[in-house]
């Protein structure tokens, strides 16, 4: 079945370093891929997003590309903040409906 | 505009007793899901109904059921409590679109965590 596999935390950066979290996925067909962020004391919401193949989603400075050959979607930033200290979830959509695969999540902490 | 609405925020149940979790969707958003997180789980796909009717089910129990009303307002229910059961149950709408590949994006309400003793 379809699944979602990203790297354990928790990750502990310094302001300013670079950030690489690790996904792969496992889906049959041609999925969607995405980014959640859940920073504290507020809920899930979309970081961003990739619906093909070779395509990269960004958004506040973070990047993932859709490697089909690698199957893989990891998350870059180059230079980490203390604001962006949030868990971060890596997931897929493969159906028409909005049925998504979470990983478990990664917590990232960035100290000054 | 207002956000998805999850009622109870908490609740405290006892195993062998029932649930039932109300959500509001965004307004406008006909697609509702839901979603059961736990530590060592992660986030897991219940259920999703669109237009009252469910259109995608995740590999629960039957004892895990869902409808969604004639408003996009929906509603899970879980009977016969189990210890396991415990955990924060999250709901999310969608905006209208052809699916996940045009819109991609869920709105998560804060969750309904609840706790079975």
């Amino acid at each position: 079945g379809d699944s979602v596999t990203q790297m354990e935390g928790p990750v502990t950066l310094s302001e300013e370093a670079f950030l690489t979290i690790n996904c792969t996925y496992t889906a049959t067909g041609y999925p969607s891929l995405f980014w959640y962020v859940q920073y504290p004391g507020e809920g899930l919401q979309l970081l961003l997003k990739a619906t093909k193949a070779d395509d990269k989603g960004s958004n506040k400075g973070f990047e993932a590309t859709y490697r089909k050959e690698t199957t893989s979607f990891h998350l870059e930033k180059g230079s980490v903040q203390v604001s962006d200290s949030a868990v971060y979830f890596c997931a897929l959509s493969a159906n028409t409906g909005n049925q998504f695969y979470f990983g478990t999540g990664t917590s990232l902490t960035v100290i000054p | 505009k207002a956000g998805v609405t999850q009622t109870p925020r908490y609740l405290i149940k006892t195993r062998g007793q029932q649930v039932t979790l109300s959500c509001s969707p965004i307004s406008g958003h006909r697609s509702v899901s839901w979603y059961q997180q736990t530590p060592g789980q992660g986030l897991q796909f219940l259920f999703e109904y669109f237009s009252e009717t469910q259109r995608n089910k995740g590999n629960f129990p039957g004892r895990f059921s869902g409808r969604q009303f004639s408003n996009s307002r929906s509603e899970m229910n879980v009977s016969t409590l189990e210890l396991g059961d415990s955990a924060l149950y999250l709901c999310a709408s969608s905006p209208p679109g052809a699916g996940v590949k045009d819109t991609g994006e869920l709105f998560f309400g804060e969750g309904s965590r609840l706790t079975v003793l």
